[in-house]
């Protein structure tokens, strides 16, 4: 079975600092693909990165980078310079790897609610 | 890129009533679609998965005769809520994925609210 964990329910910073975001899983199989993704006040998913396991090139995008750690089975996000945008849920989420045209269920963690104070 | 339209994205209805969300992906076939649940600062949980064609499958604990999903063309999904009362009460949101797999895409989600 697989499960994902996210420590930090909340957590609060002021602008302009950084901040990571710790994402902690469990899986059995060998490939798997692992999500991060931001909910804002509105609800909708807003998806950010989709890494696979084979690759475990930490990513970098604008002020948004991930660091993915087999060893430790972790896909960590930092956020660099927060901004009071970048209030919102955070989700990581990992699904199996698919099997024909049935796609595998996408398992999220708790979330982590960030809050950036200006 | 992947769109999945969810309607609607809003509604209240009486207790004992019937409601119906609909998601629909614009620009693909959905061969697999999933549906959430997601209750006020809590993730999202799971409730079935279904591919076209084939009756859903239900996750542990969902009512299967009380949250009715039909997945009957490759490109429509709907769930209906029967017989709402307040607990079921929450935001509802879709997911599908195509052949291949270029990812999940998710409906915008469907705020229920059952007074």
């Amino acid at each position: 079975a697989q499960k994902v964990t996210q420590a930090q329910t909340e957590i609060s910073v002021v602008e302009k600092e950084d901040v990571t975001l710790d994402c902690v899983y469990e899986t059995r199989d060998t490939t798997y693909y692992l999500f991060w993704y931001k909910q804002p006040p509105s609800g909708e998913l807003v998806f950010l990165i989709r890494r696979n396991s084979f690759d475990e090139q930490n990513e970098i995008s604008g002020r948004y980078s991930w660091n993915f750690q087999k060893s430790t089975s972790s896909f960590n996000f930092t956020i660099t310079a927060s901004q009071v945008v970048d209030s919102a849920v955070y989700f990581c989420a990992l699904s199996e790897a698919f099997v024909g045209n049935a796609g595998n269920m996408l398992t999220f963690g708790g979330g982590t609610r960030l809050m950036v104070k200006p | 890129g992947a769109v999945v339209s969810q309607h609607p994205s809003w509604v209240i209805c009486k207790s004992g009533t019937s409601v119906k969300i609909e998601c629909r992906s614009l620009d693909f076939q959905a061969t697999t679609m999933f549906w959430y649940r997601q209750f006020p600062k809590q993730s999202l949980m799971l409730m079935a998965t279904s591919n076209e064609g084939s009756k859903a499958t239900y996750e542990q604990g969902v009512e299967k005769d009380k949250f009715l999903i039909n997945h009957a063309s490759l490109t429509l999904s709907t769930l209906t809520v029967t017989s709402a009362h307040p607990e079921d009460s929450s935001f509802y949101i879709c997911s599908a994925v195509g052949q291949g797999f270029f990812g999940y895409t998710f409906g915008s989600g469907t705020r229920l609210t059952v007074v």
